[in-house]
């Protein structure tokens, strides 16, 4: 069975662009959750996402956002960025969320010039 | 609200050492508890999962046991080698209902040396 997957794996963008990365779950997972990871601040979770509905949200700013597509499929998008946002960003898919083993893909590493 | 500490947060031994990292929680209404390794700039690698019923579970040369009442974990590798270099966190679920979120601990980054 195919693991989780994350593109772009690499991106760079200047300050006050925007960026949409993607993920694609394990198949047969419904639920998809997000997570930012830095130095300072360690792994953040920013939302999950089950049937294609928020069902969970951590505390960012509304400049992250999300969506779930009818595959499972998951993108979450950043605008205006700022330098914080460099950042290595985690998607994780279970069956269906709640307390269930997580499965992580590989990242996208986010810089922000 | 949930904090997740993991002492220590560096650990070199030599190869062949049995060792143990821990790991604390504040709040002991945890449904699970699940120990990830991730090598450098890598995700991260799901190794053990304890649901909150459960005091222990075995992998190979892992093992990772859970005490809800002292907030606890603890991640024994046995016969450690230097492949298992890597960082070590432990995250604790948390959550109401169908949802709900890990919470990670800072990670205790291992060093085996041949």
């Amino acid at each position: 069975k195919a693991g989780v997957t994350q593109t772009p794996r690499y991106l760079i963008k200047t300050r006050g662009q925007q960026v949409t990365l993607s993920c694609s779950p394990i198949s047969g997972h419904r639920s998809v959750s997000w997570y930012q990871q830095t130095p300072g601040q360690g792994l953040q979770f920013l939302f999950e996402y089950f049937s294609e509905t928020q069902r969970n949200k951590g505390n960012f700013p509304g400049r992250f956002s999300g969506r779930q597509f009818s595959n499972s499929r998951s993108e979450m998008n950043v605008s205006t960025l700022e330098l914080g946002d460099s950042a290595l960003y985690l998607c994780a898919s279970s069956l269906d969320g709640g307390a269930g083993q997580q499965f992580f893909g590989p990242g996208t590493r986010l810089t922000v010039l | 609200k949930q904090e997740v500490t993991q002492i220590p947060a560096a650990l070199s031994v030599p190869e062949g050492e049995n060792l143990v990292l821990n790991c604390s929680f504040t709040d002991s209404a945890i449904y699970n508890l699940q120990w990830f390794r991730q090598d450098p700039g890598k995700g991260l690698t799901s190794l053990l999962l304890i649901q909150s019923s459960q005091r222990e579970q075995t992998s190979g040369r892992l093992n990772a046991s859970l005490d809800k009442s002292s907030g606890r974990s603890t991640l024994y590798i046995a016969a450690s080698q230097p492949g298992d270099s890597a960082t070590y966190l432990c995250a604790a679920f948390n959550g109401s209902g169908n949802t709900g979120k890990l919470i990670f601990g800072q990670g205790t980054t291992l060093q085996v040396k041949p």
